[in-house]
């Protein structure tokens, strides 16, 4: 099984800051790699697919890359509705699909 | 838009089968992977499960001789079973629309239309 391990499990930064968030794969994954934002009590949102394909409808100042093992998520200049947990995601044909175990942005 | 909603008991008895129903509203239910994600309290994220319109399904190892999704097209609707429950499989359920993104891979990529989310409790 491939283990997604997600690094800070949480950071806080201030308004207009760049924040990066990364996961690493056990294996290589290629560019199999989605990120989602949850807020609490809400559902996650997929904001990142395939490493770097950013959703329909998200702002830009969100972002993605990396292929094989390493992979980074950044938001270029946080805002105050940013403050939320990041999840990465990764998919293969097994199929398997796996969570890192999620990285919580404050606000300072 | 699409929407999906969850339904079914808040509380479930050790040893017992949890049933939850997603309903499916605004949107095509073919060409997608109607999925199952679970949340424990203050934990992460879990893949369930997953069927496709034609009845085709994918499990997570893990959960695998416990689980069941079922798929009924006519009232665009799809089921959760979880079997002989246990107090970790307390958490909120989600149903989630997974897509490939038109590469018709036959398994999902990403899942970019969710439920608000189903809090089950296992108690007696």
């Amino acid at each position: 099984d491939i283990q997604m391990t997600q690094s800070p499990s949480s950071l806080s930064a201030s308004v207009g800051d760049r924040v990066t968030i990364t996961c690493q794969a056990s294996h290589d994954i290629s560019t199999s790699l989605n990120w989602y934002q949850q807020k609490p009590g809400k559902a996650p949102k997929v904001l990142i697919y395939d490493a770097s394909n950013l959703e329909t409808g998200v702002p830009s100042r969100f972002s993605g890359s990396g292929s094989g093992t390493d992979f980074t998520f950044t938001i270029s200049s946080l805002q105050p509705e940013d403050s939320a947990t990041y999840y990465c995601q990764h998919y293969d044909n097994t199929p398997s699909l796996t969570f890192g175990g999620g990285t919580k942005v404050e606000i300072k | 838009q699409v929407q999906l909603q969850e339904s079914g008991p808040g509380l479930v008895k050790p040893s017992e089968t949890l049933s939850l129903t997603c309903t499916v509203s605004g949107g095509s239910f073919t060409s997608y992977y109607w999925t199952w994600i679970r949340q424990p309290p203050g934990k992460g994220l879990e893949w369930i499960g997953n069927i496709f319109y034609t009845g085709i399904t994918n499990y997570n190892p893990s959960l695998k001789s416990r689980v069941s999704v079922s798929v009924d097209m006519s009232k665009t609707q799809f089921s959760l079973k979880l079997t002989s429950l246990t107090a970790a499989d307390t958490a909120v359920y989600y149903c989630a629309r997974g897509t490939d993104y038109d590469i018709l891979t036959g398994y999902p990529h990403a899942f970019d239309v969710w439920g608000q989310g189903r809090m089950v409790t296992v108690s007696s």
